[in-house]
């Protein structure tokens, strides 16, 4: 089974820059998160979708950072401007569905610094 | 929403049993257990889950205290690819279902 892919790998941009972040759940999986990881802590959720509705979007910085996922397959998080405080790791996650049962499945992240 | 308390750091050898605690004093009665660990550059990886049993799975053991204030997983031979950060956190059914993350026990494996 293929795993969470998310690209890129890694970002540098420069604050005030605009950024967007991919990831492919997968195949099958209805719930869809976006994780944002700062270094030394754990993960906070800024988004959660169950297929192409969102669910939970209270910790997302509404002003700057926006996310879709359109087909209820793929979804893509855009930080628009960036800040230095948004240099972290952006973890995507999916499940079966709302009750992960068998646990969330995360990708390897996209490490964001923003100078 | 409960919280968790782990240690900052654990060191094991190679080979031996490794029991990683965590209190969740403030625990509801349909909180549920989970557990990831995270391997340096990667993305958090699930480990297991429980609600009151014990549980086994291919990579651990969960001990679940009876009054379910805290809890132990149990790595049952540690090796040097289980150095990593762990998750002990609490998923309350009724919240969203979200997980909630502290900061973890980072575990280093001697060998």
């Amino acid at each position: 089974e293929a795993g969470v892919a998310q690209s890129p790998r890694y970002k540098i941009i420069e604050k005030r820059q605009s950024v967007a972040f991919w990831c492919n759940p997968i195949s099958g999986h209805a719930t869809l998160y976006w994780y944002q990881q700062i270094l030394g802590q754990g993960p906070k959720l800024l988004i959660q979708f169950q297929n192409n509705g969102v669910v939970d979007d209270s910790q997302l910085p509404k002003d700057r950072f926006s996310a879709e996922r359109l087909k209820g397959v793929d979804s893509t998080l855009k930080i628009q401007p960036a800040k230095l405080e948004d240099s972290a790791v952006y973890l995507c996650a999916s499940s079966l569905d709302l009750s992960a049962v068998y646990g969330y499945t995360f990708g390897s992240g996209t490490r964001l610094t923003v100078v | 929403d409960a919280k968790t308390t782990q240690p900052n750091s654990m060191e094991s050898n190679e080979e031996e049993p490794v029991h990683l605690p965590c209190n969740h004093s403030t625990i509801s009665g349909t909180d549920y257990i989970h557990w990831y660990r995270q391997l340096p550059s990667q993305g958090p990886e699930y480990v297991i889950h429980g609600l009151t049993s014990n549980v086994n799975n291919r990579m651990a053991s969960l001990a679940i205290a009876e009054d379910r204030k805290s809890s132990t997983l149990i790595l049952h031979r540690a090796t040097l690819r289980d150095a990593a950060v762990y998750y002990c956190i609490l998923r309350n059914a009724g919240n969203n279902r979200k997980l909630i993350w502290g900061l973890g026990t980072s575990l280093a494996v001697n060998p």
